[in-house]
Parts: structure tokens; sequence; C-alpha cells
């Protein structure tokens, strides 16, 4: 069954350090997608990055990368030279099917709280 | 440059009312999508609509109803209200099935 683990309920980070937020996946699918998602005190989810099961490189985004490692299921997020702004909720979300396809199902893992410190 | 809309932004109704959650999209979108979050737990998706005039089920959908009213709408519905609804309803909307989904800024209810 699809499924997305997330095992850090809460960090810490001093603020310019980078941090890895780890995410892990269960699919039966060779097409699938990953996304993570950062939910500020405000509650909104603003999209950060997306990584396709068949992307040869990893994604980046700006500060944002993602460190894909089909061969163990992971997909964790890399912040670097954090910022007090990044202190917020990151969700890992998985999709199975292709990119475009008919597949609408988002799958959510339980987040991780990131506090970045001064 | 609006996004996906949400109304109310709060909501608190008493066991056994109804309800209407809107979401419009102005993204020229196709699917649009409804989930609930809870403490702990993530998002869970109730109900999706792939395109106009289709509606499809997701992991939690009892106690639901939704309608696609055009391209732009897609409404969420509580027939009669449980404390076990109290929680944050998202609206998300993608251009195609599988593509990067926008949220709207939530709605914060409880049933008392």
């Amino acid at each position: 069954a699809q499924k997305i683990t997330q095992t850090q309920p809460g960090m810490f980070v001093q603020e310019k350090e980078a941090v890895t937020l780890d995410c892990t996946y269960d699919t039966s699918d060779p097409s699938y997608g990953l996304f993570w998602y950062k939910q500020p005190s405000s509650g909104e989810m603003i999209f950060l990055i997306y990584q396709g099961s068949y992307d040869q490189q990893n994604a980046t985004e700006g500060r944002y990368s993602l460190n894909f490692q089909k061969a163990r299921k992971s997909a964790n997020l890399v912040i670097s030279a954090s910022q007090l702004g990044d202190s917020a909720m990151y969700f890992c979300a998985m999709r199975e099917g292709s990119y475009g396809g008919a597949t609408n199902k988002l799958i959510f893992g339980t987040g991780t709280l990131l506090a970045v410190q001064p | 440059n609006a996004g996906v809309t949400q109304t109310p932004k709060f909501q608190v109704l008493k066991t056994g009312q109804s309800m209407t959650l809107q979401c419009a999209q102005d993204m020229n979108h196709n699917s649009m999508y409804w989930y609930r979050q809870d403490p702990g737990m993530g998002l869970r998706l109730i109900y999706y609509s792939a395109s106009e005039g289709t509606t499809d089920k997701g992991e939690v959908p009892n106690g639901y109803n939704v309608s696609r009213l055009n391209k732009r709408e897609f409404s969420l519905r509580l027939e009669s209200a449980a404390p076990s609804q109290t929680s944050v309803y998202f609206c998300a909307s993608s251009d195609k099935g599988g593509n990067i989904q926008y949220f709207g800024a939530g709605t914060r209810l409880s049933v008392l």
C-alpha cells in the first residue's frame, strides 16, 4: 500500500546552517512523484519542490534540494543556509502515476516541525 | 493573483447542522481536491474532481458530499455535522491529475 513516513516530529537548526528533513515512501508503482510542501504558522500550504520517479537528477529549487535515493525509497528535503522564515511544518507527499496523468491522489506524511534558531 | 480561494476561513457548528464550504480557483485548472488536516495525521483526501462534471471519493469521504459546479468551483457539504468533523479543510487544484497541487488558505471548522 502507498505510504509516506516522516520520522522526525520536530527539529532545531541554527540560522545559516543546512538541515535535512527525512522522508521515506512505499509504493509498488514504478511511476510516481514526490512533493514537499511547507506550512507556516499562518496555515497555508506552499509547494516547494517536486521529484519524478524517472528523473535522473535530484530536483533543486533555490535553497531547497531533494535528495532522491530510489533504491532506499527516500526523498529527503535539504534546506541550505536556513533562515528564520524557514520555521514551519514541512510535509512530504507522494502521488502514484506519471506527471500529467490521470491519477489525482496525494498521500501525505505526518510532517516535521522545523524551528530555526538565531 | 488570487489562486485558490476558500470561504469561510472559520466556522463553528452545532452537531447536526449543515454547511457548505466553498472553493474557487482562477488558474483554469481541470482538477480540484478537498482535504482535511487533523493533528498528527497530515492531510487526507476527502473527494476530488478530475475534471468538470466528475467527482470521486478519496480516503475519507464518509459524511461529506461534493459538487463541481463549474470548472472554477468545487464545494464540500456537510449534511449533518459531527464533532469528528472538527478539522482544518483545504481545497486544492492542479492543471492535470498528476501535477502540482496548489492549496487555498484553509477553513478551520469546529463542530460542538
